[in-house]
């Protein structure tokens, strides 16, 4: 089976630097993701870690350590628009398997 | 943006009665995907699909099924809603060629309540 968890909420500044982690235990691992989704609408592919290190995308970049079952996910110059729920997915098989998600507010 | 649709993007309906929701995608993928998202539990999947005809259970595939006769369309049916079947649905579809990530892009989802 699959385990997955992330921080419920986290607030941050506009302009300021957040990072939403993401632990993992999984009896099968092919691959993690992180989905941006706003309130009401699909989530939206952001990035894709398969080995371990950094994946860079812009504002966003991910890290994945998978002897440690871990993932961040770093959002840089925080914008208004960057508020919304941030998933983490692990790949196993054919399925991804996704945590509850981390709900991102950036204040002024 | 993918190409995927779903229909109806609403809906409200008796518990009791039966309920298909429909996925349809323009970009011939392979795979197609039925997840529910319900608060405190995230995304779970229902059932998936990777070719006409061949389906596979997922998490929570109980009081739910599945169909798909064509590439480009796959259903999903509640045989009997039940008010605990009330949630968002979205679909999704990846493309599984060997040098794919097997991304997964989700249509815009249905809210369903059954009363």
């Amino acid at each position: 089976g699959q385990n997955i968890d992330q921080p419920t909420e986290m607030t941050a500044t506009e302009g300021a630097i957040v990072q939403i982690n993401c632990t993992y235990q999984t009896s099968g691992f092919n691959g993690l993701f992180w989905y941006q989704q706003h309130a009401g609408e699909a989530p939206t592919f952001l990035s894709y870690n398969v080995l371990d290190g950094l994946e860079e995308k812009g504002r966003f970049s991910s890290f994945l350590s998978r002897s440690k079952g871990y993932s961040y996910l770093l959002l840089k110059e925080l914008q208004m628009k960057d508020s919304a729920s941030y998933l983490c997915a692990v790949r196993a098989g054919n399925m991804l398997t996704f945590g509850g998600g981390t709900r991102l507010m950036v204040k002024p | 943006d993918a190409g995927i649709t779903q229909s109806p993007r609403h809906k409200v309906t008796e518990t009791g009665t039966p309920v298909t929701l429909r996925c349809h995608q323009t970009e011939n993928h392979r795979y197609m995907y039925w997840y529910r998202q319900d608060p405190g539990h995230g995304l779970r999947l229902i059932h998936y699909s990777y070719g006409v005809k061949d389906t596979d259970k997922g998490e929570v595939s109980d009081g739910y099924s599945v169909s798909r006769s064509k590439t480009e369309d796959f259903l999903l049916t509640l045989e009997s809603a039940t008010s605990s079947q009330t949630s968002v649905y979205f679909c999704a579809i990846s493309d599984r060629g060997s040098t794919s990530t097997d991304t997964q892009y989700f249509g815009p989802g249905t809210r369903l309540t059954v009363l």
